[in-house]
This record gives C-alpha cells, structure tokens and sequence, in this order.
C-alpha cells in the first residue's frame, strides 16, 4: 500500500483565516480524495483530486470555500478559507490502490479554529 | 445515491469475547465493501475487504460476510484484545469503474475491557 503524509498534523487558527493542508504520496496515483472527518463523525467526501483536471466536489462543498491543487501524481493541496469555528475537523487525504477498488488513508490534519 | 447505515455505534466486549458490526447499504450496484479500522489521532487503516463475487472472507481473527441480496455485510472480531479497541467504520462502493467513491457508515466504537 501507498505511504501517505500529511502536513500540518494539526493547526489552531484564527477565525477569517485560510490553511493549506499538503498531501504527499510515495508511488504516483491516479486520485486522491479529500475528506472532512468532525468530531465523532464518520467521513464525509470533499472533493475528488485528478491530476491535470479540475478538482470534482461533493453536494455542499464548493471550490471557493476549499480550493484544491493537484500539480502532479504524487501530491495535492487541500486549503480551507475564511475559516469559522464550524471547520474544526480532522481533513483527510486518501488516494486509490492503482487499479484495484480500494482507498488508502494519510494520517490526518486536525484543525482547530478559534 | 447510496446511504450506508451501521449498527451498533458502541461496542463493549469483554477481552476474549467476540464482537459483530453490522452495515446495510441501499445501492444494488455496489460492489466493493472495505472496513476500516481508526484509532485515536490517526487516519483510517484498512483492515479487510470483500467484493460481490465473494460471501464471507477472513484474515487471521477477522472475518467478513456479505449478503447481496439482503444488501447487508458484518465484520467478525474474534478473540478480542484491548489493541481492537478503535472506532470501525464500513463503507460501500461501486468499485474503481465509478472513481473508487465510498460511502461510509457512521462508525462503531469499539472498546475491549481487559
């Protein structure tokens, strides 16, 4: 399986403020995947990262409020703008298993917004 | 679009006992069924999965079962031990010819007593 890293880990930021969270892969993959994890919930798809195409969203998430970057097959951004409290979650970068039908996870950023 | 439910939402076992979580998914077309293990500051890990063609599956003390046609899969944890003892979450998909998307389940906390 695909080694995957995230940075930050985790960040507190203030309100109005914007975060870029890095994804970085160790093999290249064709999609990564972006997800919204809030306290004691399940996983919530944000967006679909393809690398040299537009970023696809989910219902309820657009692209000003989480624009996405996917410059190359191994890495992609995810940052989150004009933060409000209500985006304190863990974010979640996932990519595909090449080829097969499964979805491996990186270690999370938990961001914190006062 | 496809809704996955799981039951229960906390588990409780005594170390030795086993443990059963059960989803229900709403999409005949799904066909990729993957369970994820999360603990506490990390992202998901992926712990076993199942496809269409196939009605049970295992790995070491841990099994899972589907049935197509009553659209429902379980996860059996034999011989617990307080190292299970993480948040599980099921998930349903159509597989990597419709872009590898899951859908989750809500999760179950799992908590082995020593």
């Amino acid at each position: 399986s695909a080694v995957i890293s995230q940075k930050p880990s985790r960040d507190i930021c203030q309100r109005g403020t914007s975060l870029t969270i890095q994804c970085q892969v160790d093999s290249q993959v064709t999609m990564m995947f972006w997800y919204r994890q809030q306290p004691g919930q399940s996983l919530t798809l944000i967006a679909t990262a393809n690398q040299g195409s537009e970023a696809t969203y989910e219902s309820g998430f657009v692209i000003d409020k989480f624009p996405i970057s996917r410059p190359n097959l191994t890495f992609s951004t995810l940052t989150v703008s004009n933060m409000s409290p209500e985006d304190s979650s863990i974010y979640l970068c996932s990519v595909d298993g090449q080829g097969t039908d499964t979805q491996y996870f990186g270690p999370g950023t938990r961001l914190t917004v006062l | 679009g496809e809704n996955v439910e799981q039951h229960p939402s906390t588990l409780s076992v005594q170390e030795g006992d086993s443990a059963v979580i059960k989803c229900t998914y709403s999409d005949s077309a799904s066909n990729y069924f993957p369970w994820y293990k999360q603990e506490l500051g990390k992202g998901p890990q992926l712990i076993i999965d199942i496809r269409s063609n196939v009605g049970e599956k295992k790995d070491q003390r841990i099994a899972v079962t589907l049935n197509k046609t009553a659209k429902h899969f379980s996860l059996h944890i034999t011989e617990t031990q307080p190292e299970d003892s993480a948040v599980y979450f099921c998930a349903a998909s159509r597989g990597n010819n419709a872009g590898n998307m899951l859908t989750f389940g809500g999760g179950t906390r799992l908590m082995v007593k020593p």
